[in-house]
């Protein structure tokens, strides 16, 4: 089945660092690729989002590049900050799987120090 | 903007008790689902739910589980008998037809002691 597995956590920066946190997929069809964010005590946000190769979705300074050839998905932001500190979420809808419903990864911990 | 609410925000249950999580998803959207999270670990889906019946479950929604869109904004799921493993946090989630994005509640924190 699909299935998506995400880089292990926790990671630790320092404000203003570069950030990478790698996804890679397995899918049977064409599935749209997403990062969701959830921050202390709060659920789960829609951070950005692909729906083909090659798109880029961006969002508040972070982007990820849906790469079919790679079958990748990884988030990156040029300068993190302290706000930032969340779990991140990949995941993966697969158009042929019915109803879609999302397969996430496990998430990965952000912790960014001033 | 709209969003998706549940209630409650956090339920403690004694094993056994039936127990009903409550959502009201965006109102223009179609399709809906719970998801749960137990701590620590990934987000799992549940049920997929889709003019009016399920359209998609997992291997965890199995018959103590149950789904009801009671009237045109609630979606709920019912835990008939809880159990210890069922202690969890629960997310329901909205889209609307057009698009495959979902848009997650703030979710319900589940304890069964």
């Amino acid at each position: 089945g699909d299935s998506v597995t995400q880089m292990e956590g926790p990671v630790t920066l320092s404000e203003e660092a570069f950030l990478t946190i790698n996804c890679t997929y397995t899918a049977t069809g064409y599935p749209s690729l997403f990062w969701y964010v959830q921050y202390p005590g709060e659920g789960l946000q829609l951070l950005l989002k692909a729906t083909k190769a090659d798109d880029k979705g961006s969002n508040k300074g972070f982007e990820a590049t849906y790469r079919k050839e790679t079958t990748s998905f990884h988030l990156e932001k040029g300068s993190v900050q302290v706000s930032d500190s969340a779990v991140y979420f990949c995941a993966l809808s697969d158009a042929n799987s019915g109803n879609t419903p999302l397969v996430f990864g496990k998430g990965t911990r952000l912790s960014v120090i001033a | 903007e709209p969003e998706v609410t549940q209630t409650p925000s956090h339920q403690v249950t004694q094993m056994g008790q039936e127990v009903i999580l409550r959502c009201v998803p965006i109102s223009n959207h179609l399709y809906f689902y719970w998801y749960r999270q137990i701590l620590g670990q990934k987000v799992e889906f549940l049920v997929s739910f889709y003019n009016n019946e399920i359209s998609e479950k997992s291997e965890i929604f199995d018959d103590q589980f149950s789904v009801e869109r009671p009237d045109g904004s609630n979606f709920t799921l019912k835990i008939r008998s809880t159990k210890l493993e069922d202690s969890a946090m629960y997310f329901c989630a909205s889209r609307v037809g057009t698009s495959d994005t979902q848009y997650f509640g703030p979710g319900t924190r589940l304890t069964v002691l």
